[in-house]
C-alpha cells in the first residue's frame, strides 16, 4: 500500500527565507509524487509533479522538489518565500500503472500550513 | 473551458436529511474521483470511477454512494447525512493528470 507521510503541519517562515516543506512516501512500485497548494477557500492546484524523469522538478511560482529514492522522499523547497506563498501544501503519491496509463489514484499527506511573517 | 464544475457550493443538512452532490468535467477524462478533505487530515478517497460504467470504493465509502451517470458525470449521494459528514468535498478528473473542482463545503447539524 502506498502512503505520504508530511513532517510538520505547521511551518512558519520569513519573508525571503528558505522554504523547506518535507515529504516522505512509502510505495511497493516506482511512484508518481506530486506536490499540491491550495490557498484559503479554493481548490487543490498542482505545483509540481515527479514521474520518473529527472529527479529534480521544477515546477510553478519558484518551486522545486526533488526526488530521492534512498532516502523514500520528496521535499518542497523554494530558495525565498514570498507572502503570496502562505497556503495548505499536500503533498500525493500514486501508482500510475494501475490504469495503464492514467493517473491512477492519488494517496495524500494531512497537508502542511505555510505560514510567510513579513 | 470550465474544467470541473461541482454544485452546490455551500450547503446544510439536517442529520437525516438526503443530498446528492453533483460533478461534472468538459475534458474527456475517463477517471473521476470524489474526495473529502477534514482539517488535518488531508484528502480521502472516498469513491472513485476509472472509467464510464464502473466505480469502486476508496478509503472512506462508508454512508456515500456514487453514480457515474456518464462520462461527463459523477455524483456523491448522502442517504442519511450524520454530523461527521461535515467536510468539504472535493470532486477530481484525470486522464494524465489531476484537475480538481473548487469544492462543496457542506455542514450536518
Amino acid at each position: 500500500a502506498q502512503s505520504v507521510t508530511q513532517l510538520g503541519s505547521h511551518v512558519s517562515v520569513s519573508e525571503g527565507a528558505l522554504v523547506l516543506l518535507r515529504c516522505n512516501y512509502s510505495s511497493s512500485v516506482p511512484p508518481y509524487l506530486f506536490w499540491y497548494v491550495q490557498y484559503p477557500n479554493q481548490g487543490l492546484q498542482l505545483l509540481l509533479k515527479y514521474t520518473s524523469a529527472a529527479t529534480l522538478v521544477k515546477g510553478i511560482n519558484g518551486f522545486e522538489a526533488e526526488f530521492k529514492k534512498s532516502e523514500t522522499s520528496f521535499h518542497l523547497t523554494k530558495p525565498s518565500a514570498h507572502m503570496s506563498d502562505a497556503a495548505e501544501y499536500f503533498c500525493a503519491v500514486s501508482d500510475q500503472r494501475r490504469y495503464g496509463g492514467s493517473q491512477g489514484n492519488l494517496i495524500f499527506g494531512k497537508g502542511t500550513k505555510l505560514s510567510v511573517k513579513p | 473551458n470550465a474544467g470541473v464544475t461541482q454544485t452546490p457550493k455551500f450547503q446544510v443538512l439536517k442529520t437525516g436529511q438526503s443530498m446528492t452532490l453533483q460533478c461534472a468535467q468538459d475534458m474527456n477524462h475517463n477517471s473521476m474521483y470524489w474526495y473529502r478533505q477534514d482539517p488535518g487530515m488531508g484528502l480521502r478517497l472516498i469513491y472513485y470511477s476509472a472509467s464510464e460504467g464502473t466505480t469502486d470504493k476508496g478509503e472512506v465509502p462508508n454512508g456515500y454512494n456514487v453514480s457515474r451517470l456518464n462520462k461527463r458525470e459523477f455524483s456523491l449521494r448522502l442517504e442519511s447525512a450524520a454530523p461527521s459528514q461535515t467536510s468539504v468535498y472535493f470532486c477530481a478528473s484525470s486522464e494524465r493528470g489531476y484537475t480538481f473542482g473548487s469544492g462543496t463545503r457542506l455542514t450536518v447539524v
